[in-house]
């Protein structure tokens, strides 16, 4: 597709339960990045790919939180045992090279409800 | 830690005036700072993106400046329209070792331009 895609919108589950969000990066790019979004609060970084390895995971909350991106192109967040806390908006950006003067371009986010 | 600060939190203005959205950050070593816009329920949009040798960039009605080592970016729009209405969010991306390619961001500016 033309831009970043992620599924699905929006999520809701129960507290406890298993969740898996998806991101679809710009085909071609090698850099992927997950980050989350609380109710007025500017994006946190929770882990940045470079093509199928994670070259950084250290904004990860905990280890209830992991990501795989097992081909270099589709991203799967996983959220074991969610809690309320972890409601948020989580948003998947990639961009062209692992090139730091590259902009990264951003999907619409998958909103994460707990309840 | 690298902190982004955006003044003022938000800002509501008529249509026609010319505006400017303000970025501060506390550690001068980046590689560039981006400028987004999201709307309401809403991905992340890249306005603008300035590379740390730089000192500013335009697009359109938008023209951001960079004065890195004070740790200052502004963000002018001229001429506002209501279409403007949107939150505004500075991003700085670390040039440290061991946060490479991560972006950080500010809380935002909510913008409301009214006819």
């Amino acid at each position: 597709g033309a831009g970043v895609s992620q599924t699905p919108s929006n999520k809701v589950t129960e507290k406890g339960k298993y969740v898996e969000l998806r991101c679809d990066p710009i085909s071609g790019h090698t850099a992927l990045y997950w980050y989350r979004q609380s109710l007025g609060q500017g994006p946190e970084f929770l882990i940045y790919f470079q093509g199928t390895g994670a070259a950084d995971d250290s904004g990860l909350p905990n280890d209830r939180f992991f990501a795989v991106r097992p081909e270099g192109s589709v991203s799967t967040l996983k959220i074991q045992r969610t809690e309320r806390g972890d409601s948020a908006v989580y948003l998947c950006a990639s961009s062209p090279t692992g090139n730091m003067n590259t902009e990264a371009f951003f999907g619409q986010g998958t909103r994460l409800t707990v309840v | 830690k690298q902190e982004v600060t955006q003044i003022p939190a938000a800002l509501s203005v008529p249509e026609g005036e010319n505006l400017v959205l303000n970025c501060s950050f506390t550690d001068s070593a980046i590689y560039n700072l981006q400028w987004f816009r999201q709307d309401p329920g809403k991905g992340l949009t890249s306005l603008l993106l300035i590379q740390s040798s730089q000192r500013e960039q335009t697009s359109g009605r938008l023209n951001a400046s960079l004065d890195k080592s004070s740790g200052r970016s502004t963000l002018y729009i001229a001429a506002s329209q209501p279409g403007d209405s949107a939150t505004y969010l500075c991003a700085v991306n670390s040039d440290r070792g061991s946060t490479l390619g991560r972006l950080y961001f500010g809380r935002g500016t909510q913008l409301t331009v009214w006819p």
